[in-house]
């Protein structure tokens, strides 16, 4: 059974940083691309970014680009998350997902960032 | 603004079906056949019910069905359960290698 269990989210500042981490188990890590996704409270969901199974491959959404940073260990089944300068409207329910092979994604539970001073 | 386009709701008495739209381009939507779906209850993930436009995950009730013309893909919803007023989300990956969500539709069951 797939499981990801996202942790790291909290309340930073405008400008700070967070790492956000994404356990996963219950299938072979390394065979998959990772994904991140956001969601701001009360609002639709929002594409983050997403990293290829051998981390040679990533990509991100224009309103992240140069302040995030997409990571893996397949060593440790873990996905990461780096932000940096981050904003208020960064906050949100930040959640990992599995990438299957046509684009579509498996879920973990979320863990909420807030940017607020 | 969202790159694909949804209704913002949908409402239907139980028993009957509802068809939820998803708009794009043909750099999303009408390019690829990788359109899913997403059900969303309040405080939950996300869980994914249509992948590749019209393919089910093991699991999911055949109550669910997707289909896609052009630009425009669709969930079909029949026979309608109050458990299934929720949030439903579509995506697709596009030209760019990214993928993109709707903004989403929440479904009332009457």
């Amino acid at each position: 059974q797939v499981q990801l269990v996202e942790s790291g989210g909290g309340l930073v500042k405008p400008g700070g940083s967070l790492r956000l981490s994404c356990a996963a188990s219950g299938f072979t890590f390394s065979d998959y691309y990772m994904s991140w996704i956001r969601q701001a409270p009360g609002k639709g969901l929002e594409w983050v970014s997403y990293i290829s199974s051998s981390s040679s491959y990533t990509n991100y959404a224009d309103s992240v680009k140069g302040r995030f940073t997409i990571s893996r260990d397949n060593a440790k089944n873990s996905l990461y998350l780096q932000m940096n300068s981050l904003r208020a409207e960064d906050t949100a329910v930040y959640y990992c997902a599995r990438v299957n092979g046509d684009y579509d994604l498996i879920w973990g539970q979320g863990t909420l960032v807030t940017v607020s001073s | 603004q969202s790159a694909l386009t949804q209704p913002a709701s949908v409402s239907g008495s139980p028993g009957q079906s509802i068809t939820i739209s998803c708009t794009g381009t043909s750099s999303d939507v009408g390019g690829y056949n990788y359109v899913s779906w997403y059900q969303q209850h309040p405080g939950k993930a996300p869980k994914l019910m249509i992948y590749d436009v019209s393919n089910r995950p093991s699991g999911v009730s055949n109550r669910f069905s997707g289909s896609k013309s052009g630009n425009t893909a669709s969930l079909t919803i029949s026979g309608l359960q109050a458990e299934d007023e929720a949030d439903y989300y579509c995506s697709s990956y596009t030209s760019s290698s990214t993928l993109e969500f709707g903004g989403g539709t929440k479904l009332t069951v009457l």
